[in-house]
C-alpha cells in the first residue's frame, strides 16, 4: 500500500495568515493527489483534486500543488470558516489511502 | 441536488454483522461509481472498496477481503456495505462517497454512520 505521509500534524495559526500543509507520498503517485477538509462532526469535502485543480466553489484562497511524491496545500489568507481538519489522499493505485490529518486552529 | 442518505446508528456484538444503505438521489444513479470509507473516532480516513452501480462490479480493500460486502440495488439507487465478523476495532463511522466521471476523488458524502461494536 502507498503511504502518506502529512505535515504538520497540527498547527495554530492566526486570521490572515498563509498555511502550508505538506503530503508526502511513499511512490511516485504522479498528480493523483486530492486534499480534503473536515470539520467537527461532518464529512470531508473535497478541496482540491489531481493535485492542483479547485473544486467547484471552493474558495480561492486554498490551492495545491506538487507532483511525484511531494505535494502542498496552501490556503492564502486563513479564515476563521477554515478550522478543521485536513486530509491528503492519493488515488493513484487501490487502497486509496489517505494522510493521517492536519488540525488547523485558530488563534 | 445531489444527495447519499445513509442509514441510522448501529450497536452490535462482537462477531455479528453489519448492514450499512446508501440512497442516492439527484442524478443518475448507474453513472457513478461509489465507495465506502471509515473513520474510527478521532482517527483519520479508511477507504474500504468501491461499487460500479451499473454493473454490480465491486473491488474491496484487501484489509476488509472475506468480511466485506458491497453491492446495489437499482430499483430503489441504493448501495449496501455488509461488514461481517466485527470487533471492537470496526467501531467507527462509515461513509459513503461518490466519485465523479472522469476523475478520481469523491465529491459527495453520506452523513456517515456510527456503528459502535461493544459487548
Amino acid at each position: 500500500d502507498i503511504q502518506m505521509t502529512q505535515s504538520p500534524s497540527s498547527l495554530s495559526a492566526s486570521v490572515g495568515d498563509r498555511v502550508t500543509i505538506t503530503c508526502r507520498a511513499s511512490h511516485n503517485i504522479g498528480s493523483n493527489l486530492n486534499w480534503y477538509q473536515q470539520k467537527p462532526g461532518k464529512a470531508p469535502n473535497v478541496l482540491i483534486y489531481s493535485a492542483s485543480n479547485l473544486q467547484s466553489g471552493v474558495p480561492s484562497r486554498f490551492s495545491g500543488s506538487g507532483s511525484g511524491t511531494d505535494f502542498t496545500l496552501a490556503i492564502s489568507i486563513l479564515q476563521p470558516e477554515d478550522l478543521g481538519t485536513y486530509f491528503c489522499q492519493q488515488t493513484y493505485n487501490t487502497p486509496y489511502t489517505f494522510g493521517q490529518g492536519t488540525k488547523v486552529e485558530i488563534k | 441536488q445531489v444527495q447519499l442518505v445513509q442509514s441510522g446508528a448501529e450497536v452490535k456484538k462482537p462477531g455479528a454483522s453489519v448492514k450499512f444503505s446508501c440512497k442516492a438521489s439527484g442524478y443518475t444513479f448507474g453513472d457513478y461509481y461509489m465507495h465506502w470509507v471509515r473513520q474510527a473516532p478521532g482517527q483519520g480516513l479508511e477507504w474500504m472498496g468501491i461499487i460500479n452501480p451499473s454493473s454490480g462490479s465491486t473491488s474491496y480493500s484487501q484489509k476488509f477481503h472475506g468480511r466485506v460486502t458491497m453491492a446495489r440495488d437499482t430499483s430503489t439507487s441504493t448501495v449496501h456495505m455488509e461488514l461481517s465478523s466485527l470487533k471492537s476495532e470496526d467501531t467507527a463511522t462509515y461513509y459513503c462517497a461518490r466519485e465523479p466521471r472522469n476523475q478520481v476523488f469523491f465529491d459527495y458524502w453520506g452523513q456517515g454512520t456510527l456503528v459502535t461494536v461493544s459487548s
